[in-house]
């Protein structure tokens, strides 16, 4: 079935960092979003991606949807102690029934 | 903006009992899914509803069930739980496919 390989698995960091993280799947996607969990929290909706080429930004983050379809990054610049989280991504994969396939998540921590 | 509740943020049930986990969302959503989220093994679809009266498998629909009813309900039923379906679920929505799913805030399930 259809994968997510999110990398990487976690990051700690130093406060007013920036910080990347991507998504690859060996299969096209059709939509690409990204959540952020805060602990014993549910995900929450941080970027939309649809079309191929697309780069959005969301105050300090940013994330691209890849030109050939199959991996997406997200940056966020100068972080924060709030930007402590889980950074899940997911998709749409071509043709599926519309279920969202999730990354395993990305762990970051930010020391102040 | 997107509202999913869930009834409860934290249960306690016993060995056997039949637990009803409740999802209420206000944005006319046509689409709705329960996961479940264990760590190192991501979120996993337990089950999804495309409409009312309508009901899917997703991939673990073991010893579970779920209900349909009205548009903005979707209940998470064990049928008899056992202390394997002690978990963090989530509840989720979309307005239709292809569009991001919305998240509640989770319930976190013990079975003793």
């Amino acid at each position: 079935g259809q994968q997510l390989n999110q990398s990487p698995q976690s990051m700690f960091i130093q406060e007013g960092e920036d910080v990347s993280m991507n998504c690859t799947s060996s299969s096209i996607f059709n939509t690409w979003l990204w959540y952020k969990q805060d602990p014993g929290e549910g995900p929450v909706l941080l970027i939309a991606l649809y079309k191929a080429g697309e780069l959005t930004s969301n105050g300090r983050l940013t994330a691209q949807f890849g030109i050939t379809r199959k991996d997406s990054f997200l940056n966020i610049s100068a972080s924060i102690p709030s930007d402590v989280g889980i950074y899940f991504c997911a998709g749409h994969g071509s043709g599926n029934t519309g279920k969202l396939i999730f990354g395993q998540g990305t762990t970051l921590q930010v020391k102040p | 903006d997107v509202k999913v509740t869930q009834s409860s943020r934290y249960l306690v049930k016993r060995t056997g009992e039949k637990v009803f986990l409740e999802c209420v969302q206000d944005m006319d959503h046509e689409n709705m899914f329960w996961y479940r989220q264990d760590p190192g093994l991501g979120l996993r679809l337990i089950y999804f509803s495309y409409d009312v009266k309508m009901k899917e498998k997703g991939d673990i629909p073991e010893g579970y069930s779920v209900s349909r009813e009205k548009k903005e309900r979707f209940s998470l039923i064990l049928e008899s739980a056992s202390t394997n379906q002690t978990s963090m679920y989530l509840c989720a929505s979309r307005i239709f496919l292809g569009q991001p799913q919305h998240f509640g805030d989770g319930t976190r399930l013990s079975i003793l």
